[in-house]
């Protein structure tokens, strides 16, 4: 079965430093991947998919994510992070079947000044 | 592209009652998907509809949940006699049919369950 691990619970980085989410998926063709934002006590957004074609995606809010195949990675980044970034990241997979997600459990981000 | 909306946004409820929970899609979208997330933890799926048919539940949902989209467009789920263990945040998605898109899910506001 398809599996996400999201190695970091936690993550604390400082205003205007540089940030990486790691990634790790489970899946034995090419994947569907995507990066979810989550504030407190809201709704998902999407950040950011990856389907296939070029490995480097941009998405919204300044990040970005990278796919590599031979590290089943999916890793967020950012050049500059802003206090407002602060929040739960959540890396998915589409499944083989069934059209659903499967996520991780999620990267807590706080941004210090 | 007025996004996908749930209601009510929280819900407490005692242990043994009903309660139901309404998700309003993206309206141009024929897919619909309720997940359940807990504290702490990514959500999990729970069951999706395209247009007015479920074609896929998961084994989470027990014999006391059910859902209905019954005109293909806005879904109710249901939580017969309520248990503690059922308090979570539940979500709502919807998307594009057919191939790559139907992953790239949007998600609601979602509806927090507490359970006392």
């Amino acid at each position: 079965a398809q599996s996400v691990t999201q190695p970091d619970i936690h993550i604390t980085v400082s205003e205007g430093a540089s940030l990486e989410l790691r990634c790790n998926y489970s899946y034995g063709a090419t994947p569907y991947l995507f990066w979810y934002v989550q504030s407190p006590g809201q709704g998902l957004q999407l950040l950011l998919k990856y389907f296939s074609g070029d490995t480097l995606v941009q998405g919204i809010k300044g990040f970005e994510a990278e796919f590599k195949r031979s590290q089943s990675s999916f890793n967020l980044r950012k050049p500059s992070v802003h206090w407002s970034d602060a929040a739960e990241y959540f890396c998915a997979v589409g499944a083989y079947r069934g059209n659903k997600l499967v996520f991780g459990a999620g990267t807590i981000l706080r941004v210090k000044s | 592209d007025t996004g996908v909306s749930q209601d009510p946004r929280h819900k407490i409820t005692k242990r043994g009652q009903n309660v139901t929970f309404r998700c309003d899609p993206i309206s141009e979208h024929n897919r619909l998907y309720w997940y359940r997330q807990t504290l702490g933890q990514g959500p999990e799926f729970l069951t999706y509809f395209q247009n007015e048919a479920q074609l896929e539940k998961s084994r989470l949902l027990s014999d006391r949940f059910s859902a209905e989209r019954p005109k293909g467009s806005f879904s109710t789920l249901e939580i017969q006699r309520t248990e503690q263990g059922d308090s979570a945040m539940y979500l709502c998605a919807s998307s594009r049919g057919g191939g790559r898109h139907s992953y790239e899910q949007y998600f609601g506001p979602g509806t927090r369950l507490t359970v006392t």
